[in-house]
Order: structure tokens, then C-alpha cells, then sequence
């Protein structure tokens, strides 16, 4: 399968424990997104990277957020001290860049915080 | 960004067509129209997009009024399948990369 994987696919974590995840794009896109949905809205933009290159980062990304994604492969998003309010589907989708080119998405993490 | 209105939910027979109307009256001249479906427990996907002339693919048609305000996804025959949350997203400018979601329209479809 060549599409956009995410690991894990489910994560329960206590309050205040910190959660990595993990997403793999498609091989040759070099723009990869991530963003959270919560239970009946839409998604909502987190960060964008070009290659290995963090372009945009949401007001949404509290400092407790970081994304990574080392030699522009796969990326990392961890949240440090997570609260009840991080629980939600975090979704991750790559793009090859260029104007307008379709984002394909990952299955999500959904994350539940106690 | 522009705004969007759709519908909270439409419901369709199995193999009857459905029109998915969207208004976006502050769309920029150079925004495109694009359509992405979320389908129950998966990730979003892209259906189509486009500018000012209507526009088919294999999945949909995406009807796009004159004045740009406004367009309509189309799908020509619905299965089961097609049951999902569509969404309409106007992108362009310097944020061509970035989708904004609204909360869509729950697309049911009877068999």
C-alpha cells in the first residue's frame, strides 16, 4: 500500500503524560500537513512542512506542540502534558508541491486523554 | 479566507443523483472551488476542484456558477459509498496549501 500511513491508530494516555505519533507521507510528496478534528467539525490546520522545512504553524499549536519531520521523509508530531482538550483525531496528509494539488490523508491517531 | 455555506445534511436514494450546493460569495477571483469527502472512521479525500468552467472526473461533476458565488458537486448516480461528510473549500492566494474545513454536509444515501 502506497497511501499515507499513521502510527498508532489509537492512543489513551493520562493527563499530563506526553504522546508521539508518527506519520509516514507518500514516498515522493514533499509537502506534509497535519491536522486535528474534533467529534463533529471539520479539520483543523495545524503545520505544514515543505521537505524537512516547518513553513506555518497554526495559533492552534500551543507550545506544548512540536512537529518534526527529519530529512523530509516521515514526521513526528508530539504533544508534551497533554490535556483532556488534546483529545481529538489527529490526521496527517502529504501533497507533492505545486499549486492546488490534492492532499491525501492518512487514517488519523485519535487520541483520548483521561 | 472565504467563507463557505452548505447544507447540514441531504439524503439521497441508492442510484438517484445528488446535487451538493455550496455557497462561497467571498471567494477570490483567484480561488480555486475544491470538494474533499470524509467517509465514516477514514481520513478526508479529495473529490474534484476547479476555477470558473464546470468540471468532471471519474467520481463527480462540480458545477460552478457564473458569478463564482456559488457551486454545486454532483454525483451522477449515488451508491451506499457515497455516504459521507462532503465539504467545500475554497484555496488559492497565498494559502494554497492549507484547507480550511467547515463543518460540511452529512450526505446519507438509502438503499
Amino acid at each position: 500500500d502506497t497511501g499515507v500511513s499513521q502510527d498508532p491508530r489509537h492512543k489513551i494516555t493520562k493527563r499530563g503524560q506526553n504522546v508521539t505519533f508518527r506519520c509516514d507521507p507518500i514516498s515522493e510528496h514533499n509537502r506534509l500537513y497535519w491536522y486535528r478534528q474534533t467529534l463533529g467539525q471539520g479539520p483543523e490546520f495545524l503545520t505544514y512542512f515543505q521537505n524537512e522545512a516547518q513553513l506555518e504553524k497554526s495559533r492552534l499549536l500551543s507550545d506544548r506542540f512540536s512537529a518534526e519531520r527529519p530529512k523530509g521523509s516521515f514526521s513526528t508530531l508530539e504533544i508534551q502534558r497533554t490535556e483532556q482538550g488534546d483529545s481529538a483525531m489527529y490526521l496527517c496528509a502529504s501533497s507533492l508541491a505545486g499549486k492546488y494539488n490534492e492532499q491525501f490523508f492518512g487514517p488519523g491517531t485519535r487520541l483520548t486523554v483521561l | 479566507d472565504a467563507k463557505t455555506t452548505q447544507p447540514n445534511s441531504m439524503e439521497s436514494n441508492e442510484e438517484e443523483p445528488v446535487h451538493l450546493p455550496c455557497n462561497h460569495s467571498t471567494i477570490s477571483g483567484t480561488d480555486y472551488i475544491h470538494w474533499y469527502r470524509q467517509l465514516p472512521s477514514q481520513g478526508p479525500e479529495y473529490v474534484i476542484h476547479g476555477l470558473t468552467s464546470n468540471v468532471n472526473n471519474r467520481m463527480a461533476s462540480l458545477a460552478i456558477a457564473e458569478d463564482r458565488k456559488s457551486s454545486t458537486l454532483i454525483l451522477h448516480r449515488a451508491t451506499l459509498r457515497d455516504a459521507a461528510v462532503y465539504y467545500c473549500i475554497p484555496l488559492g492566494g497565498g494559502s494554497n496549501y492549507k484547507l480550511t474545513f467547515g463543518k460540511g454536509t452529512l450526505l446519507t444515501v438509502n438503499p
